[in-house]
């Protein structure tokens, strides 16, 4: 079985400050990992994905995670927050006999004050 | 051209009521999904078709029958609706076992009331 904990269900922070959401996942198997940001009343749109090639992940609009296997970590940062990237972002787990089937984290709602 | 495409977006229906959402991909796919959102956000699987055959049928109840006509649509059919049934569903789609190319629609909100 696999799963995923976000550690924080809402972050809040200054335009112009770094964002940092947790992320921890568990999982039997090498996992593949994935960041989606969700923007109020919007689809599912793919940050960033972590495909084994490289622990450092870059993704779009400036985000980019860490996968830290011995912390079982996959935590999701960007140096500057913008007022647009206040949403709703997910990270998500998947492979081993789960097979395509992606397993959501809870998500964490990303505040961005002026 | 819209990638995986859902209708209607938004679906106000009364209890007891019978309602479909269908969905369509234009990326050659031959793996779709449905996933419900529900009001606390929180996303989960429901049903994974491949070529037009059932691989993954979590616990929803059979009050819920997917369709696949064929490989480029997976309809979404939903028997005698309740309040609980209210959320966002998500259809995907994706190549084979893979997931990196995992396509996500923009979501039908289904309101019972």
């Amino acid at each position: 079985a696999q799963s995923v904990t976000q550690l924080d269900s809402h972050v809040s922070v200054s335009e112009g400050t770094p964002v940092l959401l947790r992320c921890n996942y568990s999982s039997s198997y090498s996992p593949s990992l994935f960041w989606y940001v969700q923007h109020p009343n919007k689809g599912l749109q793919l940050l960033l994905k972590y495909t084994s090639a490289a622990t450092l992940v870059k993704g779009i609009n400036g985000f980019e995670a860490e996968f830290k296997k011995s912390e079982t970590s996959f935590h999701l940062t960007k140096p500057s927050a913008h007022m647009s990237d206040a949403a709703e972002y997910f990270c998500v787990v998947s492979g081993g006999n789960a097979g395509n089937m992606l397993t959501f984290g809870g998500g964490t709602r990303l505040m961005v004050k002026p | 051209d819209t990638a995986v495409s859902q209708t209607p977006k938004y679906l106000v229906t009364q209890m007891g009521n019978d309602k479909s959402i269908k969905c369509e991909q234009n990326l050659g796919h031959d793996t779709m999904y449905w996933y419900k959102q529900d009001s606390k956000k929180f996303l989960k699987i429901m049903f994974s078709y491949n070529n037009k055959e059932l691989i993954i049928n979590e616990t929803v109840p059979n009050r819920f029958s997917p369709k696949s006509p064929d490989k480029a649509h997976l309809n979404l059919h939903i028997n005698s609706l309740e309040l609980g049934d209210s959320a966002v569903y998500f259809c995907a789609s994706s190549q084979g076992t893979g997931v990196w190319d995992y396509t996500f629609g923009s979501g039908t909100r289904l309101t019972v009331v």
